[in-house]
Protein backbone atom coordinates (compact mmCIF):
# COMPACT_ATOMS: atom_id res chain seq x y z
CA UNK A 1 0.00 0.00 0.00
CA UNK A 2 1.04 3.35 -0.17
CA UNK A 3 3.30 5.20 2.32
CA UNK A 4 4.67 8.20 3.54
CA UNK A 5 8.05 7.90 5.28
CA UNK A 6 9.56 11.07 7.42
CA UNK A 7 12.70 11.95 9.57
CA UNK A 8 12.16 12.11 13.10
CA UNK A 9 12.30 15.35 15.13
CA UNK A 10 12.54 17.27 16.69
CA UNK A 11 14.87 19.33 14.90
CA UNK A 12 16.58 21.93 16.15
CA UNK A 13 18.27 24.87 14.17
CA UNK A 14 20.10 28.13 15.23
CA UNK A 15 18.30 31.25 12.95
CA UNK A 16 19.81 31.49 9.76
CA UNK A 17 20.76 27.87 9.04
CA UNK A 18 20.12 25.20 6.25
CA UNK A 19 17.09 23.25 6.45
CA UNK A 20 16.05 19.80 5.07
CA UNK A 21 13.69 17.32 5.98
CA UNK A 22 13.81 14.09 4.80
CA UNK A 23 10.73 12.32 3.22
CA UNK A 24 10.38 8.92 0.95
CA UNK A 25 7.21 7.40 -0.25
CA UNK A 26 5.84 4.32 -1.56
CA UNK A 27 3.26 4.61 -3.95
CA UNK A 28 1.31 2.21 -6.48
CA UNK A 29 0.71 4.55 -9.20
CA UNK A 30 1.67 8.22 -9.96
CA UNK A 31 1.23 10.70 -6.99
CA UNK A 32 0.72 14.08 -6.25
CA UNK A 33 3.21 14.77 -3.35
CA UNK A 34 1.98 17.52 -0.66
CA UNK A 35 4.41 19.37 2.26
CA UNK A 36 1.89 20.79 4.88
CA UNK A 37 3.29 23.02 7.88
CA UNK A 38 1.18 22.59 11.05
CA UNK A 39 1.75 26.09 13.53
CA UNK A 40 1.06 26.03 17.35
CA UNK A 41 -2.99 25.30 18.66
CA UNK A 42 -3.76 25.58 14.49
CA UNK A 43 -4.60 22.92 11.56
CA UNK A 44 -2.31 21.75 8.83
CA UNK A 45 -2.13 24.58 5.83
CA UNK A 46 -0.57 23.27 2.49
CA UNK A 47 2.58 24.67 2.32
CA UNK A 48 3.83 23.50 -1.56
CA UNK A 49 2.96 20.69 -3.82
CA UNK A 50 4.28 18.57 -6.87
CA UNK A 51 2.17 16.59 -9.11
CA UNK A 52 4.58 14.88 -11.51
CA UNK A 53 8.37 13.65 -11.26
CA UNK A 54 10.59 16.63 -11.36
CA UNK A 55 8.81 19.22 -10.30
CA UNK A 56 9.56 21.17 -8.27
CA UNK A 57 7.03 23.38 -5.72
CA UNK A 58 8.09 26.18 -3.33
CA UNK A 59 6.59 28.53 -1.30
CA UNK A 60 7.34 30.90 1.35
CA UNK A 61 11.45 29.81 0.72
CA UNK A 62 10.98 26.65 1.13
CA UNK A 63 11.21 24.04 -1.72
CA UNK A 64 10.98 20.49 -2.58
CA UNK A 65 12.21 18.72 -5.62
CA UNK A 66 9.71 15.55 -6.68
CA UNK A 67 12.43 12.67 -7.40
CA UNK A 68 10.92 9.55 -9.02
CA UNK A 69 14.01 7.79 -9.25
CA UNK A 70 14.87 7.83 -5.70
CA UNK A 71 11.15 8.17 -4.59
CA UNK A 72 11.88 11.32 -2.46
CA UNK A 73 10.19 14.82 -1.55
CA UNK A 74 12.92 16.18 0.38
CA UNK A 75 11.60 19.92 2.39
CA UNK A 76 14.66 22.24 2.25
CA UNK A 77 15.25 26.38 3.22
CA UNK A 78 18.36 28.10 2.83
CA UNK A 79 17.68 30.43 6.02
CA UNK A 80 15.39 29.78 8.42
CA UNK A 81 13.76 31.42 10.77
CA UNK A 82 12.21 32.07 13.97
CA UNK A 83 8.75 32.07 12.50
CA UNK A 84 9.36 28.57 10.71
CA UNK A 85 9.10 26.84 14.18
CA UNK A 86 6.46 24.37 13.43
CA UNK A 87 5.02 20.84 12.76
CA UNK A 88 6.32 19.88 8.76
CA UNK A 89 3.70 16.83 7.25
CA UNK A 90 4.88 15.20 3.61
CA UNK A 91 2.33 13.34 2.30
CA UNK A 92 1.06 11.89 -1.25
CA UNK A 93 -2.30 11.39 -2.64
CA UNK A 94 -2.04 8.52 -5.39
CA UNK A 95 -4.23 9.15 -8.95
CA UNK A 96 -7.61 7.78 -7.90
CA UNK A 97 -7.91 7.57 -4.71
CA UNK A 98 -9.27 9.65 -2.24
CA UNK A 99 -7.43 9.98 0.54
CA UNK A 100 -4.39 11.88 1.24
CA UNK A 101 -1.35 9.78 2.92
CA UNK A 102 0.31 11.68 5.80
CA UNK A 103 3.57 11.24 7.40
CA UNK A 104 4.04 11.30 11.11
CA UNK A 105 5.26 15.14 11.02
CA UNK A 106 8.62 16.30 11.65
CA UNK A 107 8.57 19.06 14.38
CA UNK A 108 11.14 22.19 13.90
CA UNK A 109 12.40 24.41 16.68
CA UNK A 110 14.75 27.14 15.67
CA UNK A 111 16.40 29.01 17.66
CA UNK A 112 17.03 33.24 18.04
CA UNK B 1 -13.48 32.20 1.29
CA UNK B 2 -13.96 31.85 5.44
CA UNK B 3 -11.71 28.45 5.25
CA UNK B 4 -13.43 25.02 7.17
CA UNK B 5 -14.77 25.94 10.37
CA UNK B 6 -15.24 23.73 13.54
CA UNK B 7 -16.78 24.50 16.51
CA UNK B 8 -15.93 24.64 19.44
CA UNK B 9 -12.49 25.17 19.81
CA UNK B 10 -12.21 23.85 22.90
CA UNK B 11 -14.60 21.29 24.78
CA UNK B 12 -14.22 20.29 28.35
CA UNK B 13 -16.31 17.29 29.45
CA UNK B 14 -16.89 14.49 31.97
CA UNK B 15 -15.93 10.81 30.99
CA UNK B 16 -19.81 9.42 30.51
CA UNK B 17 -20.89 12.73 28.89
CA UNK B 18 -21.94 13.20 25.33
CA UNK B 19 -19.87 15.33 23.16
CA UNK B 20 -21.01 16.78 19.38
CA UNK B 21 -18.01 18.24 17.82
CA UNK B 22 -19.46 20.47 14.35
CA UNK B 23 -17.79 21.27 11.29
CA UNK B 24 -18.74 23.60 8.08
CA UNK B 25 -16.35 22.84 5.04
CA UNK B 26 -15.56 25.18 2.24
CA UNK B 27 -18.32 25.84 -0.17
CA UNK B 28 -18.02 23.56 -3.39
CA UNK B 29 -15.96 21.22 -1.59
CA UNK B 30 -17.28 17.93 -2.27
CA UNK B 31 -15.33 15.52 0.24
CA UNK B 32 -14.78 15.59 4.10
CA UNK B 33 -12.57 14.19 6.58
CA UNK B 34 -12.66 13.68 10.05
CA UNK B 35 -9.06 13.18 11.45
CA UNK B 36 -8.07 12.97 15.44
CA UNK B 37 -4.75 14.00 16.17
CA UNK B 38 -2.55 12.82 19.90
CA UNK B 39 0.90 12.90 20.26
CA UNK B 40 1.07 9.20 20.77
CA UNK B 41 -0.79 8.00 17.41
CA UNK B 42 -0.23 11.54 15.46
CA UNK B 43 -3.01 12.19 12.80
CA UNK B 44 -5.45 9.80 12.41
CA UNK B 45 -8.17 9.42 9.29
CA UNK B 46 -11.59 8.51 11.47
CA UNK B 47 -14.01 8.88 8.42
CA UNK B 48 -14.83 10.52 4.91
CA UNK B 49 -17.46 11.81 3.27
CA UNK B 50 -17.88 12.03 -0.60
CA UNK B 51 -21.46 14.07 -1.68
CA UNK B 52 -22.66 13.83 1.66
CA UNK B 53 -22.46 9.93 1.66
CA UNK B 54 -20.10 8.49 4.15
CA UNK B 55 -17.27 6.47 1.90
CA UNK B 56 -14.51 4.89 4.83
CA UNK B 57 -15.57 4.66 8.49
CA UNK B 58 -12.57 1.87 9.01
CA UNK B 59 -11.01 4.77 11.34
CA UNK B 60 -13.65 5.50 14.09
CA UNK B 61 -12.16 3.83 16.66
CA UNK B 62 -15.53 1.88 18.42
CA UNK B 63 -19.50 1.82 18.14
CA UNK B 64 -19.54 5.48 20.60
CA UNK B 65 -18.01 7.13 17.89
CA UNK B 66 -20.41 8.36 15.25
CA UNK B 67 -20.40 10.68 12.16
CA UNK B 68 -23.22 12.25 10.15
CA UNK B 69 -23.41 14.92 6.96
CA UNK B 70 -26.87 15.74 6.78
CA UNK B 71 -26.22 18.33 3.84
CA UNK B 72 -23.06 19.91 1.49
CA UNK B 73 -22.44 22.34 4.44
CA UNK B 74 -22.58 20.76 7.71
CA UNK B 75 -21.08 17.56 9.36
CA UNK B 76 -21.44 16.28 12.92
CA UNK B 77 -18.98 14.29 14.71
CA UNK B 78 -20.51 12.31 18.36
CA UNK B 79 -18.34 10.99 20.67
CA UNK B 80 -21.12 9.19 23.04
CA UNK B 81 -20.11 8.17 26.08
CA UNK B 82 -16.86 9.84 25.49
CA UNK B 83 -13.96 8.29 27.80
CA UNK B 84 -10.72 9.89 29.11
CA UNK B 85 -8.86 8.22 26.08
CA UNK B 86 -10.92 10.58 23.34
CA UNK B 87 -9.05 13.66 24.26
CA UNK B 88 -7.53 14.74 21.44
CA UNK B 89 -7.54 17.56 19.00
CA UNK B 90 -10.09 16.62 16.36
CA UNK B 91 -10.02 18.26 13.10
CA UNK B 92 -11.92 18.42 10.22
CA UNK B 93 -11.11 19.15 6.19
CA UNK B 94 -12.30 19.13 2.93
CA UNK B 95 -11.09 19.34 -0.39
CA UNK B 96 -12.98 20.29 -4.04
CA UNK B 97 -11.96 16.94 -5.40
CA UNK B 98 -9.50 13.96 -5.26
CA UNK B 99 -6.90 16.26 -7.15
CA UNK B 100 -6.87 19.10 -5.02
CA UNK B 101 -5.08 19.22 -1.79
CA UNK B 102 -7.00 19.35 1.74
CA UNK B 103 -7.92 22.30 3.96
CA UNK B 104 -7.76 22.04 7.77
CA UNK B 105 -10.08 23.62 10.65
CA UNK B 106 -8.35 24.75 13.42
CA UNK B 107 -9.81 21.84 15.07
CA UNK B 108 -11.35 21.13 18.46
CA UNK B 109 -9.84 20.04 21.74
CA UNK B 110 -11.41 17.87 23.47
CA UNK B 111 -10.66 17.18 27.02
CA UNK B 112 -12.41 14.09 29.05
CA UNK B 113 -11.89 13.92 32.74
Amino acid sequence: GNSVTQMEGPVTLSEEAFLTINCTYTATGYPSLFWYVQYPGEGLQLLLKATKADDKGSNKGFEATYRKETTSFHLEKGSVQVSDSAVYFCALSDLGDDKIIFGKGTRLHILP
Amino acid sequence: DAGVIQSPRHEVTEMGQEVTLRCKPISGHDYLFWYRQTMMRGLELLIYFNNNVPIDDSGMPEDRFSAKMPNASFSTLKIQPSEPRDSAVYFCASRRDRYSPLHFGNGTRLTVT
